[in-house]
């Protein structure tokens, strides 16, 4: 089945900086989402982007699909951004498989 | 109305208990989803259904069963977990082919 790395698996920020996640797959996908799990679990969509650029405030995503790669941006971060992120991947019949996921940690 | 409801938040259930988790969505969708979630790790589908009829079934193990009353609501029926049944157990809904939206989850700890 498809493979759906990301990186990286950990990152501690000051509150302010800006950083980018990245997530691999290993195949054609039909589309991408991004998610945010807060502390509590519960999975927030950020974005559904199968290619091309998405901005959401502070928040943007880019899907390069012929090259199996997809970007997120998270500037001027906010303790309220920690938890984990996943991007996760459609290859068709509904099935939706997910990312390895990389922790963020904002900092005050 | 983007929201999934899940009902029970937290159940501890012993292994010989039955008991069932709820999802319900008013959004339209046709799609409903099962997924479970152990810690430290990514949500892995369980269950699809397709206009209230089972289309996928990722070789869960039988003491786990899936039912679709009707086009809003998903039921997880659980009947002699064991204790590596234990996660966070997701439900979401979309329309066919379309983003998927999550619930809060059930958070399952099996005695």
């Amino acid at each position: 089945g498809i493979q759906v790395e990301q990186s990286p698996p950990d990152l501690i920020l000051q509150e302010g900086a800006n950083s980018t996640l990245r997530c691999n797959f290993s195949d054609s996908v039909n589309n991408l989402q991004w998610f945010h799990q807060n502390p509590w679990g519960q999975l927030i969509n950020l974005f559904y982007i199968p290619s091309g650029t998405k901005q959401n405030g502070r928040l943007s995503a880019t899907t390069v699909a012929t090259e199996r790669y997809s970007l997120l941006y998270i500037s001027s971060s906010q303790t309220t951004d920690s938890g984990v992120y996943f991007c996760a991947v459609n290859t068709g019949f509904q099935k939706l498989v997910f990312g390895t996921g990389t922790r963020l940690l904002v900092s005050p | 109305d983007t929201e999934v409801t899940q009902t029970p938040k937290h159940l501890v259930m012993g292994m010989t208990n039955k008991k069932s988790l709820k999802c319900e969505q008013h959004m339209g969708h046709r799609a409903m989803y099962w997924y479970k979630q152990k810690a430290k790790k990514p949500p892995e589908l369980m269950f699809v259904y397709s206009y209230e009829k089972l289309s996928i079934n990722e070789s869960v193990p039988s003491r786990f069963s899936p039912e679709c009353p009707n086009s809003s609501l998903l039921n997880l029926h659980l009947h002699a977990l064991q204790p590596e049944d234990s996660a966070l157990y997701l439900c979401a809904s979309s329309h066919v082919e379309g983003t998927q939206y999550f619930g809060p989850g059930t958070r399952l700890t099996v005695l």
